[in-house]
């Protein structure tokens, strides 16, 4: 079966930092996509970015250019995301979901991952 | 940018159908998910393409889009219904969610 295994919850400082995990298996990982999400605290979905695990091209929301960075690692079907220069208000939990488009954004979301809290406090 | 607006709140008595909405700009001309998340849980997909429903989504819950306004209907509501509901469509490549619905079974 499907499933999108991320890494352990994070707590960081303004400016710092973070890299997440998502571990995908159950499934060819290179005829998806991998888009990113986050939730703040009580609040609801933001998208963050895609990447192609067919051939690493990415696609950032606006709000995120410069800051974030998304990889994959094939060998062992993994995807990262990093976003740098952190703030309080990055606080969230950040969820990967496999995206029916290899090549381009689809757009649909058929299985997440159970979502990574990032706590950013000093 | 673009974005999409839906009902903070929608309730619903067991049984009965829910409606929940989504509006943008010529949203009729985009294709539209709709996720449902309940508390403490990841975003599930409940409609895509509109009107599709992913394996193992109940026949209860259908999705229809047209003009500037999606619509996700639950038929006969069920006390596990009770969650948030998001819709989420694309504009040039760029994903964007509405607000997300509360839908309430009492």
């Amino acid at each position: 079966q499907v499933q999108l295994v991320q890494s352990g919850a994070e707590v960081k400082k303004p400016g710092a930092s973070v890299k997440v995990s998502c571990r995908a298996s159950g499934y060819t990982f290179t005829t998806y996509g991998i888009s990113w999400v986050r939730q703040a605290p009580g609040q609801g979905l933001e998208w963050l970015g895609w990447i192609s695990s067919y051939n690493g091209n990415t696609k950032y929301a606006q709000k995120y250019h410069g800051r974030v960075t998304m990889t994959t690692d094939t060998s062992t079907s993994t995807a990262y995301m990093e976003l740098r220069s952190l703030r309080s208000d990055d606080t969230a939990v950040y969820y990967c979901a496999r995206d029916g488009g290899a090549l381009a954004v689809a757009g649909d979301f058929d299985y997440w991952g159970q979502g990574t809290l990032v706590t950013v406090s000093s | 940018s673009y974005e999409l607006t839906q009902p903070p709140s929608v309730s619903v008595s067991p049984g009965q159908t829910a409606s929940i909405t989504c509006s943008g700009d010529k949203l009729g001309n985009k294709y539209v998910c709709w996720y449902q998340q309940k508390p403490g849980q990841s975003p599930v997909l409940v409609v895509y393409e509109d009107t599709k429903r992913p394996s193992g989504i109940p026949e209860r819950f259908s999705g229809s889009n047209s003009g500037n306004t999606a619509t996700l209907t639950i038929s006969g509501t069920q006390a596990m219904d009770e969650a948030d509901y998001y819709c989420q469509s694309w504009d040039t490549s760029t994903v964007v969610f509405g607000g997300g619905t509360k839908l309430t079974v009492l």
